[in-house]
């Protein structure tokens, strides 16, 4: 099946500093991919849409400049958690679709700690 | 808006007990049910969807509309069950997926 991989898995910064997490979709190409955030034993909540040559759509709530989303190419999405605070940390997830309607692959996500 | 509701955090069986996970959504439209699963130190990955009406690892799912429900069964668990299962649904613009907060499954010998 499609693959989705994620980088790094597992990241510490400090306060202030700027974090970017990559999505790729290694063996299809995916139009759209989906940033997801994860608090601890809580549920996965959508932040943004990242659309191929475009700009991305975020959900209600998530702050456009404090997560910044790129979607360069067609197997490429970063997200940049900019000036990131404690309360930024958590596990961020990535996901994309294999053409049109298809099975969503989920990368492994990754855990981000803010010092 | 839509919302997705698994009412237990933690289920708890005995191996080859059944195994209802239960999901309720709230959907205006016309609704697209997953269940997603997640076992220890994996990532999350499709279990099943109800499109497709199928059995997967012996695990089936049914909508009803009537009560707006997607329950996961199985009927006797096994211990490799054991993981924490996401009832999702596809609605809205950009095919977007609402999760429900998941329900670990741990399935006990």
């Amino acid at each position: 099946g499609a693959v989705v991989s994620q980088h790094p898995s597992r990241v510490i910064c400090k306060s202030g500093t700027s974090v970017k997490i990559e999505c790729r979709s290694l063996d299809f190409q995916a139009t759209t991919m989906f940033w997801y955030r994860q608090f601890p034993k809580q549920s996965l909540m959508l932040m943004a849409t990242s659309n191929e040559g475009s700009k991305a759509t975020y959900e209600q709530g998530v702050e456009k400049d404090k997560f910044l989303i790129n979607h360069a190419s067609l197997t490429l999405s970063t997200l940049t958690v900019t000036s990131a605070h404690p309360e930024d940390s958590s596990f961020y997830i990535c996901s994309a679709r294999d053409g049109g309607p298809g099975e969503l692959f989920f990368g492994e996500g990754s855990r981000l700690t803010v010092l | 808006a839509q919302r997705v509701t698994q009412p237990e955090k933690l289920l708890s069986v005995f191996k080859g007990a059944p195994v209802e996970l239960k999901c309720n959504y709230s959907y205006s439209g016309s609704p697209e049910l997953f269940w997603y699963v997640q076992y220890s130190r994996q990532r999350l990955q499709l279990l099943l969807r109800h499109i497709s009406r199928e059995s997967i690892k012996g695990f089936t799912a049914d909508l009803n509309k009537g009560e707006t429900s997607f329950h996961l069964k199985k009927p006797f668990a096994q211990e490799e069950d054991s993981a924490m299962y996401y009832c999702a649904l596809k609605g809205g613009g950009g095919n977007k997926l609402t999760f429900g907060t998941g329900t670990q499954l741990k399935v006990e010998l």
